[in-house]
């Protein structure tokens, strides 16, 4: 079954850090992107950033709102990426969905997401 | 403020057809195929057209898209109650070197 799994969110401290892993399986997870959205709770999706996947390099690409602080990564070993935030605001509350296209060029594979909360 | 415009709200009756707009400029959706999600009440999102108007496994014809310049366009037929959700336009801005969504659009099958 193709599916990735978030996990990580949680509680944190304005100023704090977190990090969120999206457990992948099921598909060719080192040729893959893979997308970071979120959602604040009643707001609509905004897009966070990429990684690549190896024909790409794995380059990286971010939103204004979170460049220089969130920071992507992943291990295709353990077909995981993460995604380290540092000097979290209260505005990065959100559901944290990791998403990818598997059969098509769209996101057609999302996560449950995992909730980060910023809050003092 | 979204890059991307779509209408807050539409309705119609069950068995109806209703169109979603989404409107851009020559940096996204002029340039970058655009992409349609829907999202029910508290669950992740799911793609319903990829690349303008097609549609992925599973999705029935009753959704369909369009493009024309810098605006697309969703059209749902048949409208049941299960279609009540958000509905998301996406697409890549190529000035901005982002993803963009657009501010989502609540449909609600009277």
């Amino acid at each position: 079954e193709v599916q990735v799994v978030e996990s990580g969110g949680g509680l944190v401290q304005p100023g704090g850090s977190l990090k969120l892993s999206c457990a992948a399986s099921g598909f060719t997870f080192s040729g893959s992107g893979l997308h970071w959205v979120r959602q604040a709770s009643g707001k609509g999706l905004e897009w966070v950033g990429l990684i690549e996947g190896k024909p790409k390099n794995y380059a990286t690409g971010y939103s204004a709102s979170v460049k220089g602080r969130f920071t992507m990564s992943r291990d295709d070993s353990k077909n995981t990426a993460y995604l380290q935030m540092n000097s979290l605001k209260t505005e990065d509350t959100a559901v944290y969905y990791c998403v990818t296209g598997v059969t098509t060029t769209g996101f057609d594979c999302w996560g449950q997401g995992t909730l980060v909360t910023v809050s003092s | 403020q979204s890059v991307l415009t779509q209408p807050p709200s539409v309705s119609a009756a069950p068995g109806q057809k209703v169109t979603i707009s989404c409107s851009g400029s020559s940096s996204n959706i002029g340039n970058n195929y655009v992409y349609w999600y829907q999202q029910l009440p508290g669950t992740a999102p799911k793609l319903l057209i990829y690349e303008n108007n097609k549609r992925p496994s599973g999705i029935p014809d009753r959704f369909s898209g369009s493009q024309s310049g810098t605006s697309v366009t969703l059209g749902i037929t048949g409208l049941q109650t299960g279609d009540e959700a958000d509905y998301y336009c996406e697409t890549w801005d190529s000035s901005l070197s982002v993803v963009v969504f657009g501010g989502g659009t609540k449909l609600t099958v009277l």
